[in-house]
């Protein structure tokens, strides 16, 4: 009742598309759902995140999609770019603690 | 406001020797989180501090321990290192809101470990 089942392992765009990546959870307790860009070498940084009473949020070019009864959320990047390139996680927190999916790594083609 | 910072960057030890990692939380956050990330993985939870307490305990043995101080800061302690410890440690602060959840949580650059 503990995973994140994140989807697809990688991905490859063409600048300008709409990747999207798609996270499933277990556990209807878990009360907030963010997403973290991460580069090589570096921390996670917050990308944006969403509270379940929500279904969808928007930040710049960036969207989550939340479907509570199907207990599934997806990320969705506008007018991607080059420097989009990075892994992306999905995860899902509960009591206080995340619970990551498997990653994302995105590759946007100039 | 300077974030959350870790030190030291990267470290390289021998297996059975210990190691100290240490975080400093973002400024106004109570609470500060660890993570263990291998190579091509999500980051794993090992345990959450909070008001100088482990709060919480993810699936990690007893090697692994901690300290909160107390202006927050906190270290991760790891006794006896095992080849398999080699990872990128990462630390999260977030601050816990009466009556509610806690805030955002915002993740240091992390400490690359080596164990040789």
């Amino acid at each position: 009742q503990q995973q994140v089942k994140q989807s697809p392992q990688s991905l490859i765009v063409q600048k300008g598309g709409i990747p999207i990546i798609n996270c499933a959870y277990e556990n209807t307790a878990f009360d907030y759902f963010p997403w973290y860009q991460q580069f090589p070498g570096k921390g996670p940084a917050l990308l944006i995140a969403i509270r379940p009473d929500v279904s969808e949020k928007k930040e710049g070019r960036f969207t989550i999609s939340f479907n509570k009864s199907a207990k599934q959320f997806s990320l969705h990047i506008m007018d991607s770019q080059p420097g989009d390139s990075a892994t992306y996680f999905c995860a899902s927190r509960g009591a206080g603690k995340l619970i990551f999916g498997q990653g994302t790594t995105l590759q946007v083609k100039p | 406001d300077a974030g959350v910072t870790q030190s030291p960057t990267h470290l390289i030890k021998t297996r059975g020797q210990q190691v100290t990692l240490r975080c400093s939380p973002k400024s106004g956050h109570d609470t500060v989180s660890w993570y263990q990330q291998a190579l091509g993985q999500g980051p794993q939870f090992i345990f959450q501090y909070y008001e100088e307490e482990e709060r919480q305990r993810g699936n990690f043995p007893d090697r692994f321990s901690g300290h909160q101080f107390p202006n927050y800061s906190s270290e991760l302690n790891v006794n006896a290192l095992l080849l398999g410890d080699s990872a990128l440690y990462l630390c999260a602060s977030s601050r816990i809101l009466l009556g509610g959840p806690n805030t955002e949580a915002f993740f240091g650059q992390g400490t690359r470990l080596t164990v040789v």
